[in-house]
């Protein structure tokens, strides 16, 4: 089952807006990462954020996070047409053994009307 | 850099064929990982390489297999195909395995359709 949550599952926007989606998860984490996905294509990365960091820009993204919530929402500002994609969070969690695996939300559809 | 590839893009296999998939990771990277996308259950993980070592291992019956040679390239191998086994099915790579840093990095995916 997936470990984290995304909401909303859906939403609908005019070009230019701000689009915001949350993301919450529910075990300790080394960090978690926003990715986009067009159409069923592959994902594309956007974003890593660290566990030990609370706020993270990169163009017109702003992501947060906030551990003790367990929760990191993802901020697209002046949106454009392009920006219509389902977008994830994925969080790689902190384990005994070493090793990578994501785990991911349920996704969130955003769709930037002209 | 030339990034993540994975072949073929596009696949049709008949009930109980097997499978092989391919993924070529980002040059230097070590880690490779593999996930699987359905609409009913998401984006859900397989399993991880690093350096020709199995480090983690998703919930998935043993008909799901992977390997990773010496060069890092990996492939993940399906036994006994199921209809359920239809996917969008995704590789990743990662210069490193774990840690707070480490990013992955997606290919374009397999589409896997068993008939």
């Amino acid at each position: 089952s997936q470990q984290g949550e995304e909401d909303p599952q859906a939403l609908s926007i005019q070009e230019g807006e701000n689009a915001t989606m949350n993301c919450s998860y529910k075990t300790s984490i080394n960090n978690l990462q926003w990715y986009r996905q067009n159409s069923g294509r592959g994902l594309v990365h956007l974003i890593l954020i660290r566990s030990n960091e609370r706020e993270k820009h990169s163009g017109r993204l702003r992501v947060t996070l906030d551990t003790s919530k367990k929760s990191s929402s993802l901020l697209i500002t002046a949106s454009r047409a392009a920006d219509t994609a389902s977008y994830f969070c994925a969080t790689d969690g902190r384990r005994e053994t070493s090793g990578s695996r994501l785990t991911f939300g349920e996704g969130t559809q955003l769709t930037v009307n002209p | 850099k030339a990034g993540v590839t994975q072949t073929p893009r596009y696949l049709i296999k008949t009930r109980g064929q097997q499978v092989t998939l391919s993924c070529s990771p980002i040059s230097g990277h070590r880690s490779v990982s593999w996930y699987q996308q359905t609409p009913g259950q998401g984006l859900q993980f397989l399993f991880e390489y690093f350096s020709e070592t199995q480090r983690n291992k998703g919930n998935f019956p043993g008909r799901f297999s992977g390997r990773q040679f010496s060069n890092s390239r990996s492939e993940m191998n399906v036994s006994t195909l199921e209809l359920g086994d239809s996917a969008l099915y995704l590789c990743a790579s990662s210069p490193r395995t774990g840690g707070l840093n480490t990013e992955a990095f997606f290919g374009q995916g397999t589409r896997l359709t068993v008939v």
